[in-house]
């Protein structure tokens, strides 16, 4: 059965630095989603993307952070100065329609 | 905006008893509800949707859950809880794509 995969699973990095966590979505999907939860919270929504272009962000995604999809494959989430309040689980998901999502392991970022 | 409250942060039983975790939605029209799970050290799994058609969605597992518009609630239950059934549960709704979760709860089983 296809699945979401994202690389790594763990990530360690120091404050200030520029981070890039990898999804690789269902490959006849259409869209893209960017969602976290920090410890002890509820899971929340960051970012959808469509047709290239992000159709919607929370007001979480701010200027620091950016997706992209550069090639037919991945779908990358930068952080570009990490705080330490970003320190969460981030997940991928992906879907055909607008329906329902799959999701991804998740990446476990950890900034220090 | 749409929300879920899901009323329990942990329930226990025991191996072999029914299962029933509650949930309710808030939603200014019919929602699309799901209901996914996430064991220890693992992604979010679907379990189970409801989009309209029939009030009682069935799912994985023996899971089953039932859309009551009076009651504004989309519980949760199994007749039968399995060890393997310990993990997190989440309230979903779908609103304009984007899915707004639950807080979640923790499902133990006893042997």
């Amino acid at each position: 059965e296809p699945e979401v995969t994202q690389t790594p699973s763990h990530q360690v990095t120091q404050m200030g630095q520029e981070v890039i966590l990898r999804c690789v979505p269902i490959s006849n999907h259409l869209y893209f989603y960017w969602y976290r939860q920090i410890l002890g919270q509820k899971v929340e929504f960051l970012v959808s993307f469509y047709n290239n272009e992000i159709s919607e962000k929370s007001e979480i995604f701010d200027d620091q952070f950016s997706v992209e999809r550069p090639d037919g494959s991945n779908f990358t989430l930068k952080i570009r100065s990490t705080k330490l309040e970003d320190s969460a689980m981030y997940f991928c998901a992906s879907s055909f329609g607008q329906e329902t999502q799959y999701f991804g392991p998740g990446t476990r970022l950890l900034v220090l | 905006a749409q929300s879920v409250t899901q009323l329990d942060s942990h329930v226990s039983v025991s191996e072999g008893t029914p299962v029933l975790l509650r949930c309710n939605y808030s939603s200014s029209y019919s929602p699309s509800l799901f209901w996914y799970v996430q064991h220890p050290n693992k992604g979010l799994q679907l379990l189970l949707k409801y989009t309209s058609a029939a009030t009682l969605v069935k799912g994985i597992n023996g899971f089953e859950a039932e859309f009551k518009k009076s009651e504004t609630s989309f519980h949760l239950t199994k007749p039968s809880a399995h060890m393997s059934d310990a993990a997190e549960y989440f309230c979903v709704v779908s609103e304009s794509g984007k899915l707004v979760f639950g807080a979640g709860t923790i499902l133990r089983v006893k042997s």
